[in-house]
This record gives structure tokens, sequence and C-alpha cells, in this order.
């Protein structure tokens, strides 16, 4: 089982840009969110997609969004880049059915930064 | 609205000793919590969670949890640490269920030789 996968690992991106992160999920797994983590702070939650639907969303601008396919794997795209943009981004795969006491399983993530 | 607090940003311990981690909860209802860890460059990885039942829990790599309701807290520790334990490490509990986590900001935890 490889687990969750994401990306690539590193980006660099100019602002203005824009930029498409992938995921793809632990196997049987078919719920994927992604959190933004800052240096030095805790993950954020971006938002979550389920049967290829955003499910819910955290508190972050239209220039986010997302796609999960068929086959449950999952894209963030950033439009517009900005410098504070530049962060850990990182896709975390669940169990529907699990609701609220599953844990969620997380990627190594991609370090975007933007200059 | 449900969140957790990390009072530390770093914790300093020295191999062999017990080290703990702290972190208090605000959550309506039965709580759910979570302890993650994470290693320089890499994702989070899940260390254990507490759901009902027994208030100490026991996860990976010797890590044990203690559930206090009336302290609203939920404290990681590990009897004896290694160096291989400095990482960052964070408390999480889940939103609106499906698993959306809110993290505290984290705590470094340094283990020194």
């Amino acid at each position: 089982d490889a687990g969750v996968t994401q990306s690539p690992t590193h980006l660099i991106k100019t602002r203005g840009q824009q930029v498409t992160l992938r995921c793809s999920p632990k196997s049987g797994h078919d719920t994927v969110s992604w959190y933004q983590q800052a240096l030095g702070q805790g993950p954020q939650f971006i938002f979550q997609y389920y049967e290829e639907e955003e499910r819910q969303r955290g508190n972050f601008p239209d220039r986010f969004s997302g796609h999960q396919f068929p086959n449950y794997s999952s894209e963030l795209n950033v439009n517009a880049l900005l410098l504070g943009d530049s962060a850990l981004y990182l896709c975390a795969s669940s169990l529907s059915q699990g609701y609220m006491n599953t844990e969620a399983f997380f990627g190594q993530g991609t370090r975007l930064t933007v200059v | 609205a449900q969140s957790v607090a990390q009072p530390e940003d770093q914790v300093n311990v020295a191999e062999g000793n017990p080290l703990t981690v702290k972190c208090t909860y605000s959550v309506s209802g039965n709580p759910y919590l979570f302890w993650y860890v994470q290693y320089p460059n890499r994702g989070l990885q899940f260390l254990l969670k507490y759901i009902t039942g027994d208030n100490l829990v026991k996860g990976s790599y010797g890590f044990e949890a203690e559930f206090n309701k009336s302290q609203t807290s939920f404290h990681l520790k590990k009897p004896s640490a290694l160096v291989s334990d400095s990482a960052l490490y964070f408390c999480a509990v889940p939103l609106y269920g499906n698993n959306r986590l809110a993290f505290g900001k984290g705590n470094q935890v340094v283990v020194i030789p």
C-alpha cells in the first residue's frame, strides 16, 4: 500500500502564475482533503472532496479550487499566486463513512515557493 | 467552536527522560481528539486518537495520551524519550464531521542526547 502520494514534492512559481498540485489517496479511501501549512504554523483546512464534489470549504479565497476524479485522486489549483501562498500543501485521505472518529492519512506534501 | 490549544512552542527533554506535550481542548459534546507527528520535510503521521472509553490511549512508537475531562486536556506522553522523537507534534480535533481537522499550532520537541 503506497499510502497517500503527492506530486510534485517541490515547486517554485512566480507571482501571478497558476499552479496545480496532485494527490492520490490511500487505497480504499474515497475522501480527499487539502491543507495549507505555512512555516511555523499548524495545517489550515482548504477544502474537502467526496464523490467528485467539494463538500466542505475553509476560509480560503476562490483563487483556490480543486477537483476530484472518478478514481478518487484529486488536484488543487491556485490561480494568481501571491507571495503569501508559499507554504507546504498537504493532502489527506479518509473514508467518508468513518465520520469523526477515523484518522486521516497524510501525504508528504508539496512545498510551494512563490517568488 | 471546536478548537485545541498547544500552549508551549518548544519542549526540550534529555534522552531517556519522560516526554510530555500539552494540549487543551474546547469541544461541545463528546470530544474526538487526535495527535499527529511531523518529521522534517515530511507529512503528518497519525500517532493516536481518543474516541471514548479508557482515558489512557496507547499509540504508535511508544506514545500514549491521557484524556482528562475535568481539565479539558489531552496531553501526549512517552516514558523515555529518544533522539529520534525530535519532531513537530500536533494536536487536532475534527470539525463538522468527515475528518475536517482543526490543528493546534504545534509543539517542537527537541530530545537532547
